[in-house]
């Protein structure tokens, strides 16, 4: 079945520092790729979403491109801040079951500052 | 802020109570879900309303009844539940289930049962 491997946490980072969550994906034709954060104490926000393979998604300095060769989908920003501490989950859902929408089992970023 | 809301924001109830979990959109969208949370993992889906009908009960135990009265409210009625089933309750909406539409979260109601 479909599934989202994210790198294990929790990662800690000084403020400034350069940014990779790697997400990689198993999945049966083209599935959408997410990526939400969820900050303490709140319900997960969409971060970035991207639809086909070569798409950038980009929102608040993240970024992410939908690499189908590689079935990666990692997430990226040049500089972090303290206030990007929380939990990303990378995700995914199919057309034939939008649905039901698969999570990664989440990465905790804390960064100093 | 949230566009989807949930209340009560904490709920502590015992294992003979029953008690309602409440949830609001006014996006206009025609999905609407139930997910739980346990501390450290992803949400995990219950239940899925597609234009206010139940299209997804994912095996859920019977102690758990939504309820869909009308296209921006979902309702999860709780009744004899385990301690077990202490967890933070999200619900979520989208535009419709096509598989680019995102899920909007609201910030949860933290359950307790004790």
């Amino acid at each position: 079945g479909d599934s989202v491997t994210q790198m294990e946490g929790p990662v800690t980072l000084s403020e400034e520092a350069f940014l990779t969550i790697n997400c990689t994906y198993t999945a049966t034709g083209y599935p959408s790729l997410f990526w939400y954060v969820q900050y303490p104490g709140e319900g997960l926000q969409l971060l970035l979403k991207a639809t086909k393979a070569d798409d950038k998604g980009s929102n608040k300095g993240f970024e992410a491109t939908y690499r189908k060769e590689t079935t990666s989908f990692h997430l990226e920003k040049g500089s972090v801040q303290v206030s990007d501490s929380a939990v990303y989950f990378c995700a995914l859902s199919q057309y034939s079951s939008a649905s039901k929408i698969i999570f990664g089992s989440g990465t905790r970023l804390s960064i100093r500052p | 802020d949230t566009e989807v809301t949930q209340t009560p924001k904490h709920l502590v109830m015992g294992m003979t109570n029953k008690k309602s979990l409440k949830c609001e959109q006014h996006m206009g969208h025609r999905a609407m879900y139930w997910y739980k949370q346990k501390a450290k993992k992803p949400p995990e889906l219950m239940f899925v309303y597609s234009y206010e009908k139940l299209s997804i009960n994912e095996s859920v135990p019977s102690r758990f009844s939504p309820e869909c009265p009308n296209s921006s409210l979902l309702n999860l009625h709780l009744h004899a539940l385990q301690p077990e089933d202490s967890a933070l309750y999200l619900c979520a909406s989208s535009q419709d289930r096509d598989r680019g539409s995102p899920l909007h979260f609201g910030n949860g109601t933290r359950l307790t049962v004790t």
